[in-house]
């Protein structure tokens, strides 16, 4: 059975810190990973999408990783701003299955 | 549409009553998936259709929970004879099925249901 988890549960840092959220998953027959950005009482926003073949993604200050072979990813954030806080969830799509895999979420608090 | 379209965003309920969520997923996505958030708690799925089928309802907590999908389009998840455990958010995506694993999901904003 896959599961996912994600460490650290919650992390506060100063503005303008660069940061990693880590993601383990415990099956590595996965097709994709993504990492989700939900603000509270709201849905989940997209933010990078990983195929089992590749390694890496960046979209602006966001780079995730993965090593599928060692069930793990990452998302670094650089240079953090206050809007970043919000909770960042890490999914796997298992190759055996139609749906998403989530871990618990990481919640990040950038202070200003 | 331009994105997943979930109503209503909130709905407050008696215990005991029926509820009908709808989820109206992007133009041209055949796949579409209910996701239940408690208070505090991660992710929990619930269903996914491919079209107008559900190759998996494994995660419908009980059979008060059933979910339809017609025209392989808008979707209703509806709970029956409520409980105050069914208070959630219940989220919905969708995703292309053309090379089902390899394409994300895109998440509606959510219906906020609190029975009472």
């Amino acid at each position: 059975k896959q599961e996912v988890t994600q460490i650290p549960a919650a992390l506060s840092v100063p503005e303008g810190e660069n940061l990693v959220l880590n993601c383990s998953f415990t099956d590595s027959a996965i097709y994709n990973l993504q990492w989700f950005r939900q603000d509270p009482g709201k849905g989940l926003t997209s933010l990078l999408l990983i195929q089992s073949s590749q390694r890496e993604q960046t979209s602006g200050r966001l780079n995730a990783s993965l090593d599928k072979s060692s069930g793990r990813s990452t998302l670094y954030i650089a240079a953090s701003q206050p809007g970043d806080s919000a909770t960042y969830l890490c999914a796997v799509r298992p190759s055996n299955t139609g749906k998403l895999i989530f871990g618990q979420g990481t919640t990040l608090q950038v202070k200003p | 549409g331009a994105g997943v379209s979930q109503s209503p965003s909130n709905k407050v309920t008696e215990k005991g009553k029926d509820v009908e969520l709808r989820c109206d997923p992007i133009s041209g996505h055949t796949a579409l998936y209910w996701y239940r958030q408690s208070l505090g708690q991660g992710l929990e799925f619930l269903i996914y259709f491919q079209g107008n089928s559900a190759p998996d309802k494994s995660g419908l907590p009980s059979d008060r929970f059933s979910a339809e999908r017609t025209g392989g389009s808008v979707s209703t998840l509806t709970i029956q004879r409520t409980q105050q455990e069914d208070s959630a958010v219940y989220l919905c995506a969708s995703s292309p099925s053309v090379g089902i694993g390899s394409h994300g999901y895109t998440f509606g904003s959510g219906t906020r249901l609190t029975v009472v």
